[in-house]
């Protein structure tokens, strides 16, 4: 079974600040992550997905996450945030070759403040 | 497209009474999900569906919890009988294939008194 560790529950930064989220999950074989992003009172929406080749990816709004094999991480960041980046943020992993769901990570409140 | 529509949006009911809470989702999808969000436990997977049979129900919490998919536009999640325990927000998703992005409904927040 996979499992989805993030390490933050609670983040506070002011705007303009740099913007690392840390995203580290356990699973033996090929993997799909995806990074969601909940801003309050509304649904999930997609920000970013890993599924195959380069492990740099670049999602909306200004995100990245980085794919690292060796260390199971797939951390998000942002080099400059916004007070609107104010959300909760989800990692998210399946299986790349099976049939499964996602396997959520607890999610990290990220404040932004002015 | 309209994306993945939920209703109710929000749900108020007694203990003991049953709870449907319905799903349409996004054309053209084959799977579909019903998760539970709390602030306890955050998002758990409790069924999906692939064409519309259910393949995974493990983590449906117990017997009072059932989903169907009679077609492939539209599913069900009741609770029968509901206790204050499944107050949550429930949320919808579907995807085109079973391991690929999801997308999330607006949710449906149950509150059982």
């Amino acid at each position: 079974a996979q499992s989805v560790s993030q390490h933050n529950h609670h983040v506070i930064l002011s705007e303009a600040a740099s913007l690392e989220l840390g995203c580290n999950y356990s699973y033996g074989g090929t993997v799909n992550l995806f990074w969601y992003v909940q801003y309050p009172g509304q649904h999930l929406q997609l920000l970013l997905k890993y599924f195959s080749g380069d492990p740099l990816v670049k999602g909306i709004k200004g995100f990245e996450a980085e794919f690292i094999k060796s260390k199971f991480s797939f951390n998000l960041r942002k080099p400059s945030v916004q007070w609107s980046d104010t959300a909760e943020y989800f990692c998210a992993v399946n299986s790349g070759g099976g049939a499964d769901g996602l396997t959520f990570g607890k999610g990290t409140h990220l404040i932004i403040q002015p | 497209d309209a994306g993945v529509i939920q209703s109710p949006r929000h749900e108020v009911t007694e203990m003991g009474q049953e709870v449907t809470l319905r799903c349409k989702p996004i054309s053209g999808h084959n799977s579909l999900f019903w998760y539970r969000q709390t602030m306890m436990r955050g998002l758990e997977l409790l069924i999906y569906f692939n064409n519309n049979v259910p393949i995974d129900d493990s983590g449906m919490p117990e017997d009072r919890f059932s989903a169907k998919m009679p077609n492939a536009s539209f599913s069900t999640l009741k609770i029968q009988p509901s206790e204050p325990r499944d107050s949550a927000v429930y949320f919808c998703a579907s995807s085109l294939k079973v391991n690929t992005e999801a997308f999330f409904g607006q949710g449906t927040r149950l509150t059982v008194v």
